[in-house]
């Protein structure tokens, strides 16, 4: 059974760092992994997206790596912005075509203080 | 372009009372899936359609249950609530079964149940 943890739960930052949240997994046979946000209350948005065959993908000052063979994905936020305060979720979507659905880490709860 | 439209947005039930969930997919999209997030958790995966069949479904009771209808929206029905099943109920699209796209939520239903 996949299982995705998130580390670390939460992170509290002055505005303008450079940070990093890490994503790890059991299972590696994984079709993509995917990065959401969350504001309180809301639904998800998607950041970025890294098929099982890519290393990285980019999108502003946002970059996600993935390391398939050792479990891990990296979000990197560069000059964090009061604006970037969400939960950050990691889910991964398996190799196996008969069973699609993502499993989620619990997220990491990001304040950046202004 | 309309995204993922979920609706009622919340809604308060009482244990054994029924409910059910609506969910318009992202243009384009013919596959939907549900979600359970509790607070403070990851959201985990209920079921998916597509063609209007249950083609996967994850470690829920069969109290919930659900339909996709001909123009691709779907509805999430749960009988007979009970406290635990309080939570923010997810629905997300994309667009084939088998491609490898990203993964589009809605704002969500949160359901309370007294």
């Amino acid at each position: 059974k996949q299982e995705v943890t998130q580390i670390p739960a939460a992170l509290s930052v002055p505005e303008g760092e450079n940070l990093v949240l890490n994503c790890s997994f059991t299972d590696s046979a994984i079709y993509n992994l995917q990065w959401f946000r969350q504001d309180p209350g809301k639904g998800l948005t998607s950041l970025l997206l890294i098929q099982s065959s890519q290393r990285e993908q980019t999108s502003g000052r946002l970059n996600a790596s993935l390391d398939k063979s050792s479990g891990r994905s990296t979000l990197y936020i560069a000059a964090s912005q009061p604006g970037d305060s969400a939960t950050y979720l990691c889910a991964v979507r398996p190799q196996d075509t008969g069973r699609r659905a993502l499993t989620f880490g619990s997220g990491t709860r990001l304040q950046v203080q202004p | 372009d309309a995204g993922v439209t979920q609706s009622p947005t919340h809604l308060i039930k009482t244990r054994g009372q029924q409910v059910t969930l609506r969910c318009s997919p992202k243009s384009g999209h013919d596959t939907v899936s549900w979600y359970q997030q509790a607070l403070g958790q990851g959201p985990q995966f209920i079921f998916q359609y597509y063609e209007e069949e249950e083609r996967q479904r994850g470690n829920f009771p069969d109290r919930f249950s659900g339909h996709q209808f001909p123009n691709y929206s779907s509805e999430l029905n749960v009988n007979a609530l009970l406290l635990g099943d309080s939570a923010l109920y997810l629905c997300a699209s994309r667009q084939g079964l088998r491609r490898a796209g990203e993964l589009f939520f809605g704002e969500g239903s949160r359901l309370t149940v007294l």
